[in-house]
C-alpha cells in the first residue's frame, strides 16, 4: 500500500530535549515536504526537499532541521523544543512534475512542555 | 504571493442536506493549481481533488462537486445529501506551477469545520 508513515504519532516532551519525528515513503517520490498545523493558522511549511541532498527553508524553518540522506526518508528534527513548537505535523510527499498532489502521513501531535 | 481564503469556519447541518464550502484564492500566477482536502477526526489529511488554472470545467464525483471559476478566484465544493461520515474539516489549497527546482508549495486556507448531525 502506497502510504507516508510518520513516527511517533503522539510526543509529550520537555524544553530542550532534542527529538526526532521520522517520515518515510514507498511512493519513490522525488519531492518531501513538512507542514506543520496550528489552530487558526491552518497549516504552514516548515522545509521540503526536491530531492536526496536537496533540501531549503519553508516559511517557519526557525527551530527546526531536516536531512535528506536517502529518497524514502525525510526526518525532522528539534534540537532543542521549545513550547511553541507544540503543534500537529505532517510530512507529505508527491510526484514530480507540476500540479501533483501532496500525499500526507497521518501527522504526529508534539507536546512541548 | 499566494493566499487562500476560506470565509466559513464552522458550518452545521443537518443530515442530508446539501452543503457548499466557499474557496477564494489569490496568486499572480497563470498557471497554478488548487486542491482541497478533507481531515476528519481522526486527523489525517485526505485528498480529494485537484484542478489545473486551464481547466475550468466543473466535476462530480459522487455526492462531491466542484465549482472552479477563474473569473471571481474561487473554488467551491459541493456536498449533495450530506451524511454524518462528512463531518470534517476541509481545506482548499492552492499551488503555483513550480518551474524546475522550484518549491511549488501549497498554500493552505484555514479550514472549514463542518459538522453534520443526525
Amino acid at each position: 500500500e502506497a502510504q507516508v508513515t510518520q513516527n511517533p504519532r503522539y510526543l509529550i516532551t520537555v524544553t530542550g530535549k532534542k527529538l526526532t519525528v521520522t517520515c518515510s515513503q514507498n511512493m519513490n517520490h522525488e519531492y518531501m515536504s513538512w507542514y506543520r498545523q496550528d489552530p487558526g493558522l491552518g497549516l504552514r511549511q516548515i522545509y521540503y526537499s526536491m530531492n536526496v541532498e536537496v533540501t531549503d527553508k519553508g516559511d517557519v524553518p526557525e527551530g527546526y532541521k531536516v536531512s535528506r540522506k536517502e529518497k524514502r526518508n525525510f526526518p525532522l528534527i528539534l534540537e532543542s523544543p521549545s513550547p511553541n513548537q507544540t503543534s500537529l505535523y505532517f510530512c507529505a510527499s508527491r510526484q514530480t512534475g507540476q500540479g501533483q498532489p501532496q500525499h500526507f502521513g497521518d501527522g504526529t501531535r508534539l507536546s512541548i512542555l | 504571493a499566494q493566499k487562500v481564503t476560506q470565509a466559513q469556519t464552522e458550518i452545521s447541518v443537518v443530515e442530508k442536506e446539501d452543503v457548499t464550502l466557499d474557496c477564494v484564492y489569490e496568486t499572480r500566477d497563470t498557471t497554478y493549481y488548487l486542491f482541497w482536502y478533507k481531515q476528519p477526526p481522526s486527523g489525517e489529511l485526505v485528498f480529494l481533488i485537484r484542478r489545473n488554472s486551464f481547466d475550468e470545467q466543473n466535476e462530480i464525483s459522487g455526492r462531491y462537486s466542484w465549482n472552479f471559476q477563474k473569473s471571481t478566484s474561487s473554488f467551491n465544493f459541493t456536498i449533495t445529501a450530506s451524511q454524518v461520515v462528512d463531518s470534517a474539516v476541509y481545506f482548499c489549497a492552492l499551488s503555483e506551477a513550480g518551474w524546475g527546482g522550484a518549491n511549488s508549495k501549497l498554500t493552505f486556507g484555514k479550514g472549514i469545520t463542518l459538522s453534520v448531525r443526525p
